[in-house]
């Protein structure tokens, strides 16, 4: 079992609906990293995050650290948000999921 | 202020060439990373330098692989002898400190790998 799970692997939306990516880990963490990776680009980092929620935009990040959960929303999507989402868990350096596809159509 | 830089942005290698990548952290930034995403696949931790010192090398391949981050200049991973396996991309980031203090990390675009 990976150390860091995400959920869905892919996910398809319609322009305007709300999205939301989940994100378990099974290791003790400092913090927690949402990526944003654009196909053939590069790594963008939307959050870091070691407790409660953060907002930028139309993007939002929780975590429970109790439960070792964490969950990116995305408010009203467009299909400029289509990339990969990648949740990495911080230790002494960075594990990662394996990403989930979003694909928001028009 | 430039962010990480990495070059060549993309490399292609014959079977059994050496292949070299760098990375330029940004400026400040002491502390550098490398990852590596094989096809279809998520990020993997490669190796974590600070200036002439590797600190953690546990995620590199025990053979053909190296890196280092020397005084001056970028720094380098090197693939000795590359096989088609090796085809990827490679990330570095950088930060101006141990990640363990809680500093944020910046990624480069990467270098995408082909060996022919």
């Amino acid at each position: 079992k990976n150390e860091v799970e995400q959920s869905p692997q892919n996910l398809t939306a319609q322009e305007g609906e709300f999205i939301t990516i989940n994100c378990s880990y099974s290791v003790g963490i400092s913090a927690l990293h949402w990526l944003q990776q654009h196909p053939g680009g590069g790594i963008v980092s939307l959050f870091m995050l070691s407790s409660g929620k953060k907002k930028h935009g139309r993007l939002i990040a929780t975590i429970n650290i109790q439960e070792k959960h964490s969950s990116l929303h995305i408010t009203a999507s467009h299909p400029r948000d289509s990339a990969v989402y990648i949740c990495a868990v911080r230790g002494s350096r960075l594990t990662f999921g394996e990403g989930t596809q979003l694909t928001v159509n028009p | 202020n430039a962010g990480v830089m990495q070059n060549p942005r993309h490399l292609v290698r014959r079977r059994g060439q050496e292949a070299r990548l760098r990375c330029s952290p940004m400026k400040g930034h002491s502390h550098v990373y490398w990852y590596r995403q094989l096809p279809e696949e998520g990020l993997k931790f490669m190796v974590y330098l600070q200036k002439e010192n590797i600190i953690d090398e546990s995620g590199m391949p025990k053979e053909r692989f190296s890196a280092e981050f020397p005084k001056e200049g970028p720094s380098i991973l090197r693939i000795q002898q590359v096989v088609r396996g090796d085809s990827a991309a490679y990330f570095c980031a950088s930060s101006p400190k141990r990640l363990a203090g809680g500093y944020e990390q910046y990624f480069g675009p990467g270098t995408r790998l082909t060996v022919t």
